[in-house]
């Protein structure tokens, strides 16, 4: 039973396209994030949700724009993809403190 | 921001040697949660320390919250090739609730 899944797990698309990627927890958790991990390992939180709300919005371009459109699912949607957004994308979920990561999503923009 | 910086950045050792990592951050910390990601993988939470001066062990790792709660370090005790991965610690500010991740510590075992 995967906890946190996320699909696709590649995605490979040229400047310009746009793209979604969607993530789905089946613990309950009422908590919902997106991360960026670049090729230099750096991890940075982009967006959290708390009961489809969202409380946390760093610093990232309007082209990316996260839904949630249940406590289960956050998708991420990016406009206009840019050759900087290569990166591998994690979702993950939370009920109190401990953060579940799904298997991540490796973009890779041409 | 908060920043939470890591170091080393990178560890080489022989299987069989110790390891460890150390986090620091310029601010007080509300508590510290450390993370393991083999390569390839994702980020597995390991623990979270939220007292001054807490020691918490798991087997062969050993992990430490500093009196001042602005540092940590995780301590490998006889590595083993199955510890390779990337190391990150990820911390709380009080009253903040977002994890800001550290740099991490990318561990490479020698056979």
């Amino acid at each position: 039973d995967t906890a946190v899944s996320q699909t696709p797990k590649y995605l490979v698309t040229q400047m310009g396209n746009d793209k979604s990627i969607k993530c789905e927890q089946n613990l309950g958790h009422d908590t919902m994030y997106w991360y960026k991990q670049d090729s230099k390992k750096f991890l940075k939180i982009m967006f959290s949700y708390n009961n489809k709300e969202l409380i946390i919005n760093e610093t990232v371009p309007n082209r990316f724009s996260p839904k949630s459109p249940d406590k289960a699912h956050l998708n991420l949607h990016i406009n206009s993809l840019e050759l900087g957004d290569s990166a591998v994308y994690f979702c993950a979920s939370s009920h109190r403190y401990e953060q579940y990561f799904g298997p991540g999503t490796r973009l890779t923009v041409t | 921001g908060q920043q939470v910086m890591q170091i080393p950045q990178y560890q080489h050792v022989q299987e069989g040697e110790d390891f460890t990592t150390y986090c620091n951050s310029s601010t007080t910390l509300s508590n510290i949660q450390w993370y393991k990601q083999r390569p390839g993988g994702h980020p597995v939470f390991l623990i979270q320390l939220v007292k001054s001066g807490e020691v918490k062990k798991q087997k062969r790792l050993t992990f430490q919250f500093g009196e001042a709660k602005k540092n940590s370090s995780l301590h490998i005790t006889a590595t083993q090739t199955t510890d390779v991965g990337t190391y990150f610690c990820a911390a709380t500010n009080f009253g903040n609730e977002k994890l800001t991740f550290g740099t991490g510590t990318r561990l490479t075992i020698i056979p």
